[in-house]
């Protein structure tokens, strides 16, 4: 089954510059998508199509893919970014799906 | 201003069914595919199942299939998800969400806004 990989966590200090990874073998393909979530909120849409960012996102956030995987990068790491982030895709290769990654805990140092 | 509006969630045992509801408000619903995503507590986002903005096309995880069904009452402007033989497994944040642009067919596959989601819990 398709599965999106991302790493646990990663850590920065402030104004320093965060990058979280995600890799799927069908990335290649497939659009990327990528959420902030912070604790007890719904999740809020940051990257689309792997390096669009939505109106009201900063331009510390940005987007980029290369082959089989995708980056989020912050740029000037604020504390309020602290939060988990998640990618997703879609898997069209059968029935369609939307997948998730596992989610990467941000934190500010 | 869009809106979602959960609604439905709380505590069952297990075998039993549920009844999620999403009022939304704030935009043509009739016009967005919608879905459901579900957090286990702790954990990452799961996503459950989608619907066509005419309710003609559905989509289920597998961990799910044959056991949810998703469906839509345009003139209500509301999404339901009827969740039925429910696990412990089950048990999580169910969240509503809105796709981010018009699907030419099925489902544009993102989501631009979310609602608070409510809270399924099955445990005896």
């Amino acid at each position: 089954s398709y599965e999106l990989t991302q790493p646990p966590s990663v850590s920065v200090s402030p104004g320093q510059t965060a990058r979280i990874t995600c890799s799927g073998d069908a990335l290649p393909k497939q659009y990327a998508y990528w959420y902030q979530q912070k604790p007890g909120q719904a999740p809020v849409l940051v990257i689309y199509k792997d390096s669009e960012r939505p109106s009201g996102i900063p331009e510390r956030f940005s987007g980029s893919s290369s082959g089989t995987t995708v980056t989020l990068t912050i740029s000037g790491v604020q504390a309020e970014d602290e939060a988990d982030y998640y990618c997703q895709s879609a898997d069209s290769s059968g029935t369609y799906r939307v997948v998730f990654g596992g989610g990467t805990k941000l934190t500010v140092l | 201003e869009v809106q979602l509006l959960e609604s439905g969630g709380g505590l069952v045992q297990p075998g039993g069914s549920l009844r999620l509801s999403c009022a939304a408000s704030g935009f043509t619903f009739s016009s967005y595919a919608m879905s459901w995503v579900r957090q286990a507590p702790g954990k990452g986002l799961e996503w459950v199942s989608a619907i066509s903005g005419s309710g003609g096309s559905t989509y289920y995880a597998d961990s799910v299939k044959g056991r949810f069904t998703i469906s839509r009452d345009n003139s209500k402007n509301t999404l339901y998800l009827q969740m039925n033989s429910l696990r412990a497994e089950d048990t999580a944040v169910y969240y509503c969400a809105k796709d981010a642009d018009i699907a030419v067919a099925g489902t544009v596959g993102y989501f631009d806004y979310w609602g608070q989601g409510t809270l399924v819990t099955v445990s005896s």
